[in-house]
């Protein structure tokens, strides 16, 4: 199974915020970053956060990270329909710049 | 500024062949790592290749194998296709071997079918 979790589905209306949920296993990961993959493409890198931060705005992405908790989540404000793809949280841990993955959320962005 | 390059796009391969994939990383990246995602899955990690030797790898077997060649471009073989092999290869670039914190950029993936 995945080492870092991530719900399966999320629905959401145009203009609304959507909020994907993650949670991974590793407390000595230092980065953790957000990936969008649109049907047929490879991964866009969004965002990531250092593990000394609790919070990364970057125009309509947040990240928020607990680190108590282990949990990553990203806000998307103002959700749009090309907002609609699968969106994977990934942990890169101490040792070597090698990331692990979530199984990915698919985002249906509704009109 | 060119992102991170693959090449072929699909490729359909029969079972026992032997397939090689190509990557050119972003302007200015000399680390290359390649991923396989299978259908619905998250990227599983393979190897990683810097200064043109391999330098981390993931839990996959011998059969798959790579290359860094002095401009940084890379190929991943595999040699006696299964089934299982059937999935979505992703290469991806980065600065510093295996700096943390250097971000990866991905290409858009090679789509591999094995019947």
């Amino acid at each position: 199974g995945e080492d870092v979790e991530q719900s399966l589905f999320l629905s959401v209306r145009e203009g609304d915020s959507s909020v994907i949920n993650c949670t991974y296993t590793d407390s000595s990961s230092t980065y953790l970053y957000w990936y969008k993959q649109e049907p047929g493409a490879g991964l866009q890198l969004l965002t990531y956060i250092f593990s000394n931060m609790d919070m990364k705005q970057d125009q309509r992405l947040t990240v928020l990270l607990n680190k108590k908790d282990k949990h990553l989540s990203l806000r998307i404000a103002d959700t749009q329909t090309g907002d609609s793809a699968i969106y994977f949280c990934a942990e890169n841990r101490a040792a070597g710049n090698k990331l692990t993955f979530g199984g990915g959320t698919r985002v249906l962005v509704k009109p | 500024d060119a992102g991170v390059t693959q090449s072929p796009t699909h490729l359909i391969k029969t079972r026992g062949q032997q397939v090689t994939l190509r990557c050119s990383p972003k302007s200015g990246h000399d680390t290359v790592s390649w991923y396989q995602q299978a259908l619905g899955q998250g990227p599983q990690f393979i190897f990683q290749y810097y200064e043109e030797e391999e330098r981390q790898r993931g839990n996959f077997p011998d059969r798959f194998s790579g290359h860094q060649f002095p401009n940084y471009s890379s190929e991943l073989n595999v040699n006696a296709l299964l089934l299982g092999d059937s999935a979505l290869y992703l290469c991806a670039s980065s600065l510093g071997g295996g700096t943390v914190g250097s971000p990866l950029h991905f290409g858009n993936g090679t789509r591999l079918t094995v019947t």
